[in-house]
């Protein structure tokens, strides 16, 4: 049962690099999302896809953009990465975004910019 | 402005202990209230949802309800195993909006 597979699971930045963190889901969900998770802040949702071929903002995007690579595949990309986008980020899925069909979580990716 | 609180922020229990976490919302058009449990090091694990004022789910251990304006997770003799973060999420119209959760750590 893999479910949402997240890729790398630790990464250590320097401030101005860039990368790209790999989202991978297996349930053929059309909605996928990407969070970040921050001490005292909860979860909040960077961008999401509620299908393929289509990306929105969420609540903090800025910083981040995303690709929709097909149905399975939600990457996210830091293009110069600063030290306040150190935190834990999640992607998720779910069947559908516009209805109230529950979210399914990976194990994350612990980022940090130095 | 729509939100999600809940409480208390930390618990702690004996094994065997009954007890309940709350969430606390006020949002325009509920669409539904998710529970999820979230170990340390994992990603949130789906646990029930609920629709409507007066709803219930059990899973083991646990008891989720739904009035106008909460929802409790009630745990029944709770295991050590059952230490985790609960975390509650309700959605509207537009959005699901997440509380900061209830860290509960059950001791043997």
């Amino acid at each position: 049962n893999a479910g949402v597979t997240q890729t790398p699971k630790f990464q250590v930045l320097k401030t101005g690099q860039s990368m790209t963190l790999q989202c991978a889901q297996d349930m053929n969900h059309n909605s996928m999302y990407w969070y970040r998770q921050d001490p005292g802040m909860g979860l909040r949702l960077i961008y999401y896809s509620a299908s393929e071929g289509t990306t929105d903002k969420g609540e903090v995007p800025n910083g981040y953009n995303v690709s929709r690579l097909n149905k399975r595949e939600f990457s996210l990309r830091l293009e110069s990465a600063a030290p306040s986008q150190t935190s834990v980020y999640f992607c998720a899925s779910s069947a559908d975004s516009g209805n109230n069909q529950p979210q399914h979580f990976g194990d994350g990716t612990r980022l940090s910019i130095l | 402005e729509d939100q999600v609180t809940q409480s208390p922020e930390a618990l702690r229990l004996q094994e065997g202990e009954s007890s309940s976490l709350n969430c606390s919302y006020t949002v325009s058009g509920l669409r539904g209230l998710f529970w999820y449990r979230q170990d340390p090091g994992k990603g949130p694990e789906f646990l029930f949802t609920l629709y409507s004022a007066g709803e219930e789910k059990e899973k083991e251990r646990l008891k989720a309800t739904l009035t106008k304006k909460e929802s409790f997770l009630h745990i029944t003799a709770p295991k050590p195993e059952d230490s985790a973060t609960y975390l509650c999420a309700v959605l509207n119209n537009r959005k699901l909006i997440w509380g900061l959760g209830t860290s509960l750590a059950v001791n043997p």
